[in-house]
């Protein structure tokens, strides 16, 4: 059976400090690693990792992808209360028909205090 | 930026009746899911659709879960006689062809209760 794990559960952190979120999975056919940040509702998407060692980068947020160690990292540096959601790493399968469908961890909550 | 529309937001039903949650998926993309979200817990594949037909399914998707696409937009999940376990956020998505995971959006979901 497919498994991601996420940690930590949750975080509290003040503006300005630096986050590391981490992501685990055992997965067969890997296909890529996905990052979403969840406020009130839909997932919406970060970031989108296939191969190992490159960094994703998007402002304050990065990515990197472990495969050998099967995990990933997510950073945010300087935060922001703006940062302060649930962020699910999720992890997806190489197509097999047209299903590819996704497995997701837990989350992490992340509450940013000004 | 194009978006995946879900109506409606919030439904209450009471146990044992039958939904219907509706969804507008991005006008061309090609492949459609459905999730859910039981509050506090993981986000869950249901199902996933292309071609007009189901290709791939969990186990929570059982006899009771149907999906169709009735008129070339709309993506409907239909809860034959619900229960009170499957009160949770229903997401629907949506993904373009070439595009594999990236490609994914999401709605912002519909709010099911069971009473």
């Amino acid at each position: 059976e497919d498994k991601v794990v996420q940690s930590p559960l949750s975080l509290v952190v003040h503006e300005g400090d630096t986050v590391t979120l981490n992501c685990s999975y055992e997965v067969t056919n890997f296909r890529s690693l996905l990052w979403y940040k969840q406020e009130k509702k839909a997932p919406t998407f970060l970031f989108m990792l296939t191969s190992s060692g490159i960094e994703k980068k998007s402002g304050r947020l990065s990515s990197i992808l472990d495969k050998k160690e099967l995990s990933s990292i997510l950073n945010i540096t300087a935060t922001q209360t703006g940062d302060s959601a649930i962020y699910l790493c999720a992890v997806g399968r190489a197509f097999l028909r047209a299903g590819n469908m996704l497995t997701f961890g837990g989350g992490t909550r992340l509450m940013v205090k000004p | 930026e194009p978006e995946v529309t879900q109506t409606p937001s919030h439904q209450v039903t009471q146990m044992g009746q039958e939904v219907i949650l509706r969804c507008v998926p991005i006008s061309n993309h090609l492949y459609f899911y459905w999730y859910r979200q039981i509050l506090g817990q993981k986000v869950e594949f249901l199902v996933s659709f292309y071609n007009n037909e189901i290709s791939e399914k969990s186990e929570i998707f059982d006899d009771q879960f149907s999906v169709e696409r009735p008129d070339g937009s709309n993506f409907t999940l239909k809860i034959r006689s619900t229960k009170l376990e499957d009160s949770a956020m229903y997401f629907c998505a949506s993904r373009d062809r070439g595009t594999g995971n990236y490609g994914y959006t999401f709605g912002s979901g519909t709010r099911l209760t069971v009473v």
